[in-house]
């Protein structure tokens, strides 16, 4: 069965460096979706990308994050200029259409710990 | 804004029995969609079940099934004859009619004892 594959597992970064966390969503799937997870706490949403915009994003996705599909296989995430704070869990993850019934296919994460 | 909650942070069962999950969420919509999501030691979070708010029969997959009371806003999760397999954290996630965003509750750790 196709899936959602991240990289790294586990990233370790410097505060204030820039770091960014790669995604190979499932082939034919057209949506795609970032969550990150703070250890204890909930998986919150960050954003989603449509056609190469982002077509929904929460107040956690500001000016130090940007997605980005370059190459057509990948979807990226970059956080700029990371802060301690930044260490979560990120998830990625992918649909294949829109629509509310439409289940989201998740990977199994970068762990992101910020130094 | 819609929140979900999970009351219990950690179930068990014995093998063979039967365990049920709870879920409420707060919402002021009235079309929505609600999932669970098992998410095993290995990390991937994997689709279990979903359930539309229009639709009044609650939905079953296998021996998975939920007890969807709309008016109460709960959304539970029944695990029949629970397996080794099934122990994993199961999270309840909530998704309006509008864009694509999932709302997570906290999440319960499901163990299952042989």
């Amino acid at each position: 069965e196709p899936e959602v594959t991240q990289t790294p597992s586990h990233q370790v970064t410097q505060m204030g460096q820039e770091v960014i966390l790669r995604c190979v969503p499932i082939s034919n799937h057209l949506y795609f979706y970032w969550y990150r997870q703070i250890l204890g706490q909930k998986v919150e949403f960050l954003v989603s990308f449509y056609n190469n915009e982002i077509s929904e994003k929460s107040e956690i996705f500001d000016d130090q994050f940007s997605v980005e599909r370059p190459d057509g296989s990948n979807f990226t995430l970059k956080i700029r200029s990371t802060k301690l704070e930044d260490s979560a869990m990120y998830f990625c993850a992918s649909s294949e259409r829109s629509g509310s019934y439409q289940p989201q296919h998740f990977g199994d994460g970068t762990r992101l710990s910020i130094l | 804004a819609q929140t979900v909650t999970q009351s219990q942070p950690e179930m068990s069962v014995q093998e063979a029995e039967t365990v049920t999950l709870s879920c409420t969420y707060d919402t002021s919509e009235s079309d929505y969609y609600l999932f669970w999501y098992k998410q095993p030691p290995s990390r991937q979070m994997i689709l279990v079940i979903r359930q539309e708010a229009y639709k009044q029969q609650n939905a079953t997959e296998n021996r998975f099934s939920v007890n969807f009371q709309k008016a109460a806003k709960s959304f539970s999760l029944k695990i029949s004859d629970s397996q080794l397999g099934d122990a994993a954290m199961y999270f309840c996630a909530y998704r309006g009619n509008a864009g694509n965003m999932l709302t997570f509750g906290g999440g319960t750790r499901l163990m299952v004892k042989p």
